[in-house]
């Protein structure tokens, strides 16, 4: 069963322009989300967060939003640079303050930013 | 700035065999996660630990799998007896709170033959 979907396995991007990369969750349970960043052969890199009390969250280029009613939420990337081409994985974690910690990703969104 | 490593790299192991996957947290973290991606499927969770004992594990973590803190820096994952089914890459994880944010090793590739 997939709790936290993303849609959209490719996105392309010119340089400068935005990306927006979506993810959406049935759980309503949920209440943190992340994204992570993950180059070939290397580990899951922590992009930036939310939490549901939140519905935006920004950190220089990145913003991500929260949409809890839709239950999805979207990261913003702005603007895109070639360096930002990676996969893009969304991830949520259960009641956080009080969750057991482990997160549940979405299948990534490969974005790729042309110059 | 610190970061989670992880070895080996890249292990070969015949089926049946007992594999030990090691990781270093950041060292001021004290909660410590494996996960694992089969190829072409999403990051799954296996197991979470927290004050030398197990915090929570998925149905993937059957009695096949154990996790250890030898000592005050190493996390390992044990798989006693390998199946095919279990070669994937595995990252270990580790954070300074509960649903926090947590930061990934760059994995170990299992290939099981």
């Amino acid at each position: 069963d997939q709790q936290v979907k993303q849609n959209s396995p490719s996105l392309s991007v010119q340089e400068g322009r935005i990306s927006i990369l979506n993810c959406d969750y049935t759980n309503s349970m949920f209440d943190y989300f992340l994204w992570y960043k993950k180059y070939p052969a290397e580990g899951p890199t922590f992009l930036i967060s939310i939490s549901s009390i939140k519905d935006k969250n920004e950190d220089g280029r990145f913003t991500v939003f929260l949409n809890k009613s839709a239950k999805h939420l979207s990261l913003h990337i702005v603007p895109s640079q070639p360096g930002d081409s990676a996969v893009y994985f969304c991830a949520a974690s259960p009641n956080y303050g009080g969750s057991q910690g482990n997160l549940i990703f979405g299948k990534g969104t490969k974005l790729s930013v042309k110059p | 700035e610190p970061e989670v490593t992880q070895t080996p790299s890249h292990q070969v192991t015949q089926m049946g065999q007992e594999v030990i996957l090691r990781c270093v947290p950041i060292s001021n973290h004290l909660y410590f996660y494996w996960y694992r991606q089969i190829l072409g499927q999403k990051v799954e969770f296996l197991v979470s630990f927290y004050n030398n004992e197990i915090s929570e594990k998925s149905e993937i973590f059957d009695d096949q799998f154990s996790v250890e803190r030898p000592d005050g820096s190493n996390f390992t994952l044990k798989i006693r007896s390998t199946k095919l089914e279990d070669s994937a890459m595995y990252f270990c994880a580790s954070s300074d709170g509960w649903g926090g944010e947590q930061y990934f090793g760059p994995g170990t590739r299992l290939t099981v033959t």
